[in-house]
């Protein structure tokens, strides 16, 4: 158990619905990074925050957004989705953005869209 | 940016051998971060072993080994003694260690199949 939760962990929607993944953190973890695997790909950075501020941004959709709150949770927000948007996400936490340590990952979240 | 390679989608090791994985990367930093990651069926990310820029000795981890030439930009991780529970996605994964936005850049991945 990495310590970090993920919910849901199974999700079925359908094009043009919007959904919201949910991450909590490891305890004392202050950044939270969200990425996305789509079928037998790797892992695609998405978003970054610290502390509650976006810190960097990959190749994230204009359809989709995130914040993390004061309790250090974060969300990810997804709208019109559509087929290709099927895929698990995972979210990661760390001490800091700039430490020695790995990223502790959720189980993930998988997402389908019919 | 930097980006990861890794050449080799699927690789089969016989039960008990030893195989070694694959990583290249480029970048233009001096200090960073290496890691392996090992995805199950059960998709969850597991840590296999991590290794720091700024050190010359190879990461061991039980069995798990790094071979890293800085120089070459090279990462390979060798499994000793494969085991039916190492059948798995792998993942090279490379962090920066300057600026703000030091997410972990993943390789393609390694299928890994041990065969018994």
């Amino acid at each position: 158990d990495s310590g970090v939760t993920q919910t849901p962990k199974h999700l079925i929607t359908a094009t043009g619905q919007r959904v919201t993944l949910r991450c909590s953190p490891r305890s004392g973890d202050l950044s939270v990074y969200w990425y996305q695997q789509s079928l037998d790909q790797g892992l695609q950075f998405l978003i970054q925050y610290y502390n509650g501020e976006e810190r960097a941004k990959g190749n994230i959709l204009e359809r989709f957004s995130a914040q993390q709150f004061p309790d250090l949770h974060s969300e990810l927000n997804l709208s019109s989705l559509e087929l290709g948007d099927s895929a698990l996400y995972f979210c990661a936490s760390s001490v800091s953005p700039v430490n020695t340590g790995e990223l502790f990952f959720g189980e993930g979240s998988r997402l389908t869209v019919l | 940016a930097q980006t990861v390679t890794q050449s080799q989608p699927e690789m089969s090791v016989q039960e008990a051998e030893t195989v070694t994985l694959s990583c290249t990367y480029d970048t233009s930093e001096s200090d960073y971060y290496l890691f392996w990651y090992k995805q199950p069926p059960s998709r969850q990310m597991i840590l296999v072993i991590r290794q720091e820029a700024y050190k010359q000795q190879n990461a061991t981890e039980n069995r798990f080994s790094v071979n890293f030439q800085k120089a070459a930009k090279s990462f390979s991780l060798k499994i000793s003694d494969s085991q039916l529970g190492d059948a798995a996605m792998y993942f090279c994964a490379y962090r920066s260690a300057e600026g703000a936005g030091n997410m972990l850049t993943f390789g393609g991945g390694t299928r890994l199949m041990v065969k018994p």
